[in-house]
């Protein structure tokens, strides 16, 4: 099974930077994935990582380091509407196991 | 847009009720899974269908079932329901099953059970 942990909350100022941290345990690996939720919606696809390094995608990155089973998101030049929570999966099998995600408050 | 659909988006049952949730997932996507998540909760995994066989099951009581039909709609039927049946309820999609196909989620459906 998998054992997924990532911070309740994060509050940070617009236009700064947020790193979100996910350490993960799952007896096989077949990557990472983050989504984003806005309040009452759907997740949303942000990136999947399968190997090491970092993969950036515009304002947001994220990092993958399978030997310490740890992963982070990372959101550049905050925007208000970046407001929300954010999830990380492992898939397993069939299933994608999440975290609780993590509430992220952008604050004028 | 994902293209995954969802109805009805808000319900209210009452305990004992039996309800009925519709998604209908993205041309061609073979997979589709159902999440329930809790308020502040992750979603956690409630069964897959591929090619309208199930495919996998969560740790959910068999009073949960799901059909998948061949025109890539799906239903989730939940009976005698509960107070903590109460949640968003996710469908997700996806061309063939996890690990690695990137799973597209509905707008979900909020259940309420008083």
């Amino acid at each position: 099974g998998q054992n997924i942990d990532q911070p309740t909350e994060m509050t940070a100022t617009e236009g700064a930077i947020v790193q979100i941290n996910c350490t993960y345990q799952t007896s096989g690996f077949n990557g990472l994935f983050w989504y984003q939720q806005h309040a009452g919606e759907a997740p949303t696809f942000l990136s999947y990582n399968v190997l090491d390094g970092l993969e950036e995608k515009g304002r947001f990155s994220s990092f993958l380091s399978r030997s310490k089973g740890y992963s982070y998101l990372l959101l550049k030049e905050l925007q208000m509407k970046d407001s929300a929570s954010y999830l990380c999966a492992v898939p397993l099998d069939y299933k994608l196991s999440f975290g609780a995600g993590t509430t992220v408050t952008v604050r004028a | 847009e994902t293209g995954v659909t969802q109805s009805p988006t808000h319900l209210i049952k009452t305990r004992g009720q039996q309800v009925t949730l519709r998604c209908s997932s993205q041309s061609g996507h073979n997979t589709v899974s159902w999440y329930q998540q809790a308020l502040g909760q992750g979603p956690q995994f409630i069964f897959q269908y591929y090619r309208e066989e199930e495919n996998g099951r969560g740790n959910f009581p068999p009073r949960f079932s799901g059909l998948q039909f061949p025109n890539y709609s799906s239903e989730l039927n939940v009976n005698a329901l509960e107070l903590d049946d109460s949640a968003l309820y996710l469908c997700a999609s996806s061309p063939d099953p996890p690990p690695t196909d990137t799973q597209y989620f509905g707008p979900g459906t909020r259940l309420t059970v008083l």
